[in-house]
């Protein structure tokens, strides 16, 4: 079977751009969260969606926004890039959002 | 959602067993403790999750003491390739809201030849 997978693994922009990473969770898997991981640090919650409804919110500004499609894949979207949001952007599935989550590889975005 | 502290760091090598303690001691009567493990540049992976008492499975050991406090993570017989972040969370299973992980920096297990 098919982790989770995220697309592109690897992205540049310059700050100001916006960006759009997808994600596609292990098929029967219904949530979807995503996670901001920076250098040396633990990953960050953004947002979970279930059943392609917001569940819950991590504190990032409203620069950053998500949804969820019939299918369960998902999209994060980030508006106006500053330096800060290089990292890498993780997504999990789950079956209903609990705590055992299953990550994809990431992507690793780097603003300039 | 309950605070961890874990250590920042641990050695070990290979052949021996690595047991990581994780504290937890605002952990809520619904809480579940569950561990990850995360290599460079890679997502975290799910090792083991557990609720009280002793949870084994084919990678590790979790141990929860009866008052539920604490938890360690114990892994057995170490090779190079379990050179590692290892996170410990604590927190509720779905119960019609969500669960977001909160995860603290982890402790960096270095395995040594």
């Amino acid at each position: 079977d098919a982790g989770v997978t995220q697309s592109p693994t690897h992205l540049i922009k310059t700050r100001g751009q916006h960006v759009t990473l997808r994600c596609s969770p292990i098929s029967g898997h219904k949530s979807v969260s995503w996670y901001q991981q920076v250098l040396g640090q633990g990953p960050q919650f953004i947002f979970q969606y279930y059943e392609k409804e917001e569940r819950g919110r991590g504190n990032f500004p409203d620069r950053f926004s998500a949804r969820q499609f019939p299918n369960y894949s998902s999209e994060l979207n980030v508006n106006a890039l500053l330096l800060g949001d290089s990292a890498l952007y993780l997504c999990a599935s789950s079956f209903r959002g609990d705590h055992e989550q299953y990550f994809g590889p990431g992507t690793r975005l780097t603003v300039t | 959602l309950a605070k961890t502290t874990q250590p920042i760091s641990m050695d070990s090598y290979e052949g021996q067993e690595v047991n990581i303690t994780c504290s937890h001691n605002n952990i809520a009567t619904n809480d579940y403790i569950t561990w990850y493990q995360q290599f460079p540049s890679q997502g975290p992976r799910f090792i083991i999750q557990g609720y009280k008492t002793k949870v084994t499975n084919e990678v590790a050991s979790l141990f929860i003491p009866a008052d539920r406090k604490s938890s360690t993570l114990s892994l057995p017989r170490v090779s190079l390739s379990d050179t590692a972040v290892y996170y410990c969370l604590v927190g509720g299973s779905f119960s019609g809201g969500y669960n977001k992980l909160i995860f603290g920096a982890g402790t960096r297990l270095a395995v040594h030849p």
